[in-house]
């Protein structure tokens, strides 16, 4: 069975330093699709960012960037220069596979506290 | 564009009662899926509906249903409330499904039953 893996229940970081979020995964499928989230105490999910198990390069989107391994099954969230606005959780989520299925399997999540 | 509506934003429910949930997805998408939120269990997958039809569901008792609208609006039903439905309901939507590059979700409704 597919499992999404996220092993920080809770990280701190000073504001404008760099921190990397953790995310494993475990499939046995050839194709999927890796995703994270961000969800502030209001409770929306907000999309950051997208790797497909196919893509050749790290996928990147602004300040974030996936360090992706494949090899190792891991797929961490790197944010750079951390802003008070970064404190949120953040969820780690892999596109369930077989067939037409289309739904996100997710971690258990990382709550990230940016200090000023 | 607007984002994913999600009402009410707030619920209040007593035991035994049930609820409906609403889901206004992206102009022109056409899946919507549903998740329930609790700290116990986290992120759990209800069911997509595409173009009407149920394509997908998680594992839930029967008193969740759903359903579509021809507009891809999308409701949600609780029948029976149990305390243990107290949670964030989101719904989420996407042009296709799978879908390639993720669900845009809705801020959700957090529901709470007494």
């Amino acid at each position: 069975a597919q499992k999404i893996t996220q092993t920080q229940p809770g990280m701190f970081v000073q504001e404008k330093e760099a921190v990397t979020l953790d995310c494993t995964y475990d499939t046995s499928d050839p194709s999927y699709g890796l995703f994270w989230y961000k969800q502030p105490s209001s409770g929306e999910m907000i999309f950051l960012i997208y790797q497909g198990s196919y893509d050749q390069q790290n996928a990147t989107e602004g300040r974030y960037s996936l360090n992706f391994q494949k090899a190792r099954k891991s797929a961490n969230l790197v944010i750079s220069a951390s802003q008070l606005g970064d404190s949120a959780m953040y969820f780690c989520a892999m596109r369930d596979s077989g067939g037409s299925q289309g739904n996100l399997i997710f971690g258990k999540g990382t709550k990230l506290s940016v200090k000023p | 564009k607007a984002g994913v509506t999600q009402t009410p934003r707030y619920l209040i429910k007593t035991r035994g009662q049930q609820v409906t949930l609403s889901c206004s997805p992206i102009s022109g998408h056409r899946s919507v899926s549903w998740y329930q939120q609790t700290p116990g269990q986290g992120l759990q997958f209800l069911f997509e509906y595409f173009s009407e039809t149920q394509r997908n569901k998680g594992n839930f008792p029967g008193r969740f249903s759903g359903r579509q609208f021809s507009n891809s609006r999308s409701e949600m039903n609780v029948s029976t409330l149990e305390l243990g439905d107290s949670a964030l309901y989101l719904c989420a939507s996407s042009l296709d499904t799978p879908p390639l590059n993720g669900y845009t979700f809705g801020s959700g409704t957090r529901l709470t039953v007494v």
